[in-house]
């Protein structure tokens, strides 16, 4: 069982609908958490950054983490068709130098 | 301020070739790391360097060295390449453990 499960998709969903993207984790010792957009053929680039429970919002994205239940997600509100890209979460315990990712979900929105 | 530069962008190599992937960064961060990026699999760690002068294995590092020149610089080499490594590889920098990475914009290698 891989530490860090995420839907591959691909999601496709109509322009101005809310995204909801997860992940699920399996160690306990995760402490901080981050979502990353890669627009194909280039790098990934970081989106959002939490270490708490709870939602962290900034413009149209929410992160929420729920440690008791080992899952975070990423909600995108009034998706624009530029938000097309893959998304890839990523955690790891604090002090250590070693991240973990998701495989990343493939999303299209259709204008 | 460029962030990270990777070069080259593209590279197809003969199995058994030799190559160097270069990597430099601008953001006078401490911690710097290998990543390839494979379809299904996700971004795995091959190498990483938490400072100048330390290099430590990752996830993937059978087939690779690096070397961490300075502060500026980490490169990645494969002695003898394999079509096994026919990947995306992303060199990342970040100023600490807790922090968020900053990606180049990747090398496509294609063994064959």
């Amino acid at each position: 069982q891989k530490e860090v499960e995420q839907d591959p998709g691909p999601l496709s969903v109509p322009e101005g609908a809310i995204v909801s993207l997860n992940c699920t984790y399996s160690n306990s010792a995760f402490q901080y958490f981050m979502w990353y957009r890669q627009y194909s053929r280039k790098g990934p680039e970081l989106l959002m950054y939490t270490y708490s429970s709870g939602n962290k919002e900034d413009g149209r994205f929410t992160a929420q983490v729920d440690k008791s239940s080992k899952y975070i997600s990423l909600f995108i509100r009034d998706s624009q068709p530029s938000d097309s890209a893959t998304y890839l979460c990523a955690m790891g315990p604090f002090g250590n130098e070693k991240l973990t990712f998701g495989t990343g979900t493939r999303l299209t929105i259709i204008p | 301020n460029a962030g990270v530069t990777q070069t080259p962008k593209f590279q197809v190599l003969k199995t058994g070739q030799s190559m160097t992937l270069q990597c430099a960064q601008d953001m006078n961060h401490n911690s710097m790391y290998w990543y390839r990026q494979d379809p299904g699999m996700g971004l795995r760690l091959i190498y990483y360097s938490a400072s100048e002068g330390t290099t430590d294995k990752g996830e993937v590092p059978n087939g690779y060295n690096v070397s961490r020149l300075n502060k500026r610089e980490f490169s990645l080499r494969l002695e003898s390449a394999a079509p096994s490594q026919t990947s995306v590889y992303f060199c990342a920098t970040r100023e600490g453990p807790n922090y968020g990475y900053t990606f180049g914009s990747g090398t496509r290698l294609t063994v064959v």
